[in-house]
C-alpha cells in the first residue's frame, strides 16, 4: 500500500513562529502536492511539485513556501505563522501518467492540524 | 484547468441509491473525471475514474455523458458509513498537473 506520512497531526505554534509539515511518501510518485482544508471552503491547492526541486503554485501559495529536496520528501514552509494560517494541512502525492499511473490518482496522509494563537 | 460545481449537500436513507452529479462545462479533451471521498478527520480516498460512458467498480459508478459537460457518482444502496464529503476533481492527463478540486458534497444517511 501507498503510505504518505505527514510528521505531525497536532501542532500548536505563536504567530510570528516559522513552521515546518513536513511530508514523505514511499512509492516514488513523482507529484506531491500539499492542500488546506478549512469549514465551507473545501480543500485548496497551496503548492505543489512534479519534479525534485521543482515547484509550481496553486490557488493560495501567500505566506507559504514550500521545499523538496528529495523525491520522497515535499515540506511546506509557513515563515510567519499567522492566525489565519490555522487549518488542516494535506499531504497528497500521484504517480505521473507515462510511469502506469492513474491521472488525478491522489494518496493523501492523514492531516496536520495547526493551531496559531 | 476545468472548474467543478457539485451541490453543498444532499441527504439520504440507507438502502437508497444516492447520484451525486458535477458540472464541468469547460472540460478538456484530455482530462479525466476522478471522485474521491472523505470521513471526517482522515485525508480523501479515491474511489473511481472515468473519461467517457460508464465506469463502475465494487464502490461505485460513475457516469459521463457524451459531451462530457457532467458526471454523475452513483452510490447503491448507501449505509450509515457512507456518510462522508464527496469531491469532484477534473485533471489534465499530463505530468505537472495542479490537481484542483471544488467544495465537496456532503452526503448525510440516515437510518
Amino acid at each position: 500500500d501507498v503510505k504518505v506520512t505527514q510528521s505531525s497531526r497536532y501542532l500548536v505554534k505563536r504567530t510570528g513562529e516559522k513552521v515546518f509539515l513536513e511530508c514523505v511518501q514511499d512509492m516514488d510518485h513523482e507529484n506531491m502536492f500539499w492542500y488546506r482544508q478549512d469549514p465551507g471552503l473545501g480543500l485548496r491547492l497551496i503548492y505543489f511539485s512534479y519534479d525534485v526541486k521543482m515547484k509550481e503554485k496553486g490557488d493560495i501559495p501567500e505566506g507559504y513556501s514550500v521545499s523538496r529536496e528529495k523525491k520522497e520528501r515535499f515540506s511546506l514552509i509557513l515563515e510567519s505563522a499567522s492566525t489565519n494560517q490555522t487549518s488542516m494541512y494535506l499531504c497528497a502525492s500521484s504517480p505521473n501518467p507515462t510511469s502506469g499511473g492513474n491521472t488525478g490518482e491522489l494518496f493523501f496522509g492523514e492531516g496536520s492540524r495547526l493551531t496559531v494563537l | 484547468l476545468a472548474k467543478t460545481t457539485q451541490p453543498i449537500s444532499m441527504d439520504s436513507y440507507e438502502g437508497q441509491e444516492v447520484n451525486i452529479t458535477c458540472s464541468h462545462n469547460n472540460i478538456a479533451t484530455n482530462d479525466y473525471i476522478t471522485w474521491y471521498q472523505q470521513f471526517p478527520s482522515q485525508g480523501p480516498r479515491f474511489i473511481i475514474q472515468g473519461y467517457k460512458t460508464k465506469v463502475t467498480n465494487e464502490v461505485a459508478s460513475l457516469f459521463i455523458p457524451a459531451d462530457r459537460k457532467s458526471s454523475t457518482l452513483s452510490l447503491p444502496r448507501v449505509s450509515l458509513s457512507d456518510t462522508a464529503v464527496y469531491y469532484c476533481l477534473v485533471a489534465r492527463r499530463q505530468a505537472g498537473t495542479a490537481l484542483i478540486f471544488g467544495k465537496g458534497t456532503t452526503l448525510s444517511v440516515s437510518s
